[in-house]
């Protein structure tokens, strides 16, 4: 069974500080995979999404950046945080063709 | 217009109770319908795909009517566990499978 790995849980950084949050995805093969953010008492927010190893589609103009260096792997970086940073940073991942997305279980990043 | 659109709620209802979601859509050409359910503080699962006939999966009832660019949930016989966030989710043809999802209603089941 497919099974989605996200790390850490929990995050706190100063201002301006580097991220890199990392999602990896194992039993399947090519999935397109998703980064979310949820603002606290927000909807979701769909940040980039890669179909493919090197291939990374932005949604939203920000100070992040995602990266995919493998199948099965995608990361989520920024080279300085900034307040607006903070919030409830999700991976997905699903086949193509309009498949549901199951998610990661999350990292809570807050920074001060 | 919002792409897809839900009561926030709360809905507040009494364990046993019949609840009933509703969430429209803006895209007459949205291809796929689900629901999910995320706790408070967790990550959005999924509940069940919604299909053009209906379907149903235990005490939940999933409708779709296309016509009307509506979805609905059903719960019949609430439990206490049912409390959560509801979100109405849509993709749309030529998305790459990216999902569109709704704010969510909160739903808070009591004894």
């Amino acid at each position: 069974s497919q099974t989605i790995h996200q790390w850490p849980a929990t995050l706190v950084q100063p201002v301006g500080s580097p991220l890199s949050l990392e999602c990896t995805v194992e039993g399947t093969s090519n999935p397109n995979l998703y980064w979310y953010r949820q603002a606290a008492g927000r909807g979701l927010q769909l940040l980039f999404y890669s179909v493919g190893i090197g291939q990374i589609s932005s949604e939203v103009p920000q100070n992040l950046s995602a990266s995919r260096p493998q199948d099965r792997q995608f990361i989520l970086s920024s080279k300085k945080l900034l307040l607006s940073d903070s919030g409830f940073y999700l991976c997905a991942w699903s086949t193509r063709d309009n498949q549901p997305q199951h998610f990661g279980d999350g990292t809570r990043l807050s920074i001060l | 217009r919002k792409e897809v659109e839900q009561d926030p709620g709360p809905f507040n209802v009494p364990e046993g109770a019949t609840v009933a979601f509703n969430c429209t859509y803006s895209n007459s050409a949205s291809q796929s319908f689900f629901w999910y359910r995320q706790d408070c503080r967790k990550e959005p699962k999924l509940l069940m795909s919604v299909y053009s006939s209906g379907n149903e999966d235990g005490r939940f009832t999933a409708q779709l009517n296309r016509a009307s660019q509506y979805i609905s949930l059903l719960i019949r016989d609430s439990k206490l566990s049912d409390s959560a966030t509801y979100l109405c989710v849509v993709t749309n043809r030529g998305s790459q499978g990216n999902l569109i999802f709704g704010k969510g209603t909160k739903l808070s089941v009591k004894p």
